[in-house]
């Protein structure tokens, strides 16, 4: 199984300043039809995850542009430009190149 | 818009069973496959296996294997899960998502308690 791990675990960021989270896999996600199956979830207090990135680096529909996201390979990053009030919660990234699907441990943010 | 609608919350005896159902409007039931994901308290999401409605098949994470299943109803656009000889370690909110998790369910807690 493909194993997913985050960091850090926790993060305080003051507003207006950047934050990075990073994922590291056990195992490539890039597949030969050319997709990184590796995406990016924020779920906010007491709410279901929402996606903020799919296949690596694309924007879902409605994401802000503060959010972005790189990597191949085995090692991603999730970066918010600025971060802001309504950013709060807990960061997941998820491999589904292969079954079973498998998340990250989680990465809180708060704001100083 | 996908919205996938769950069914209520539920308190179960040890050793009983539970199913939850996930009903999906304003898109394609068949096209996409359905995943179940859970989450027990303060902890991080876990797969449990999925299914692509109509044309299958049906997989599941091994430790689950033996106790869960996954159905779908075209006719209904509903899925399914059901959990058997639940523990007190199922205590959890589960999730149904359209897969790759571009639309989630509202999550339904299962309370697992004697």
């Amino acid at each position: 199984d493909i194993v997913v791990t985050q960091t850090p675990l926790s993060l305080s960021v003051s507003p207006g300043q950047p934050a990075s989270i990073s994922c590291d896999c056990s195992q490539s996600l890039l597949h030969s039809d050319g997709r990184i199956y590796l995406y990016w979830f924020l779920q906010r207090p007491g709410q279901a995850p929402q996606l903020l990135i799919y296949e690596g680096s694309n924007r879902f529909s409605g994401v802000p542009d503060r959010f972005s996201a790189s990597g191949s390979g085995t090692h991603f990053t999730l970066t918010i430009s600025r971060v802001e009030a309504a950013d709060v919660g807990v960061y997941y990234c998820m491999q589904s190149i292969e079954l079973p699907v498998a998340f990250g441990q989680g990465t809180r943010l708060e704001i100083k | 818009q996908v919205v996938l609608r769950q069914s209520g919350a539920e308190v179960k005896k040890p050793g009983s069973s539970v199913k939850v159902s996930c009903k999906a409007s304003g898109g394609s039931f068949t096209t996409h496959a359905i995943m179940w994901v859970r989450q027990a308290p303060g902890e991080s999401l876990e797969w449990m296996g999925g299914i692509v409605p109509k044309v299958g098949p049906v997989h599941y994470a091994q430790k689950f294997q033996d106790r869960v299943t996954i159905t779908a109803d075209e006719s209904t656009l509903t899925a399914y899960l059901e959990v058997r000889s639940l523990t007190s370690d199922d205590t959890a909110i589960y999730f149904c998502a359209r897969d790759p998790g571009d639309f989630w369910g509202q999550g339904t807690l299962v309370s697992v308690s004697s």
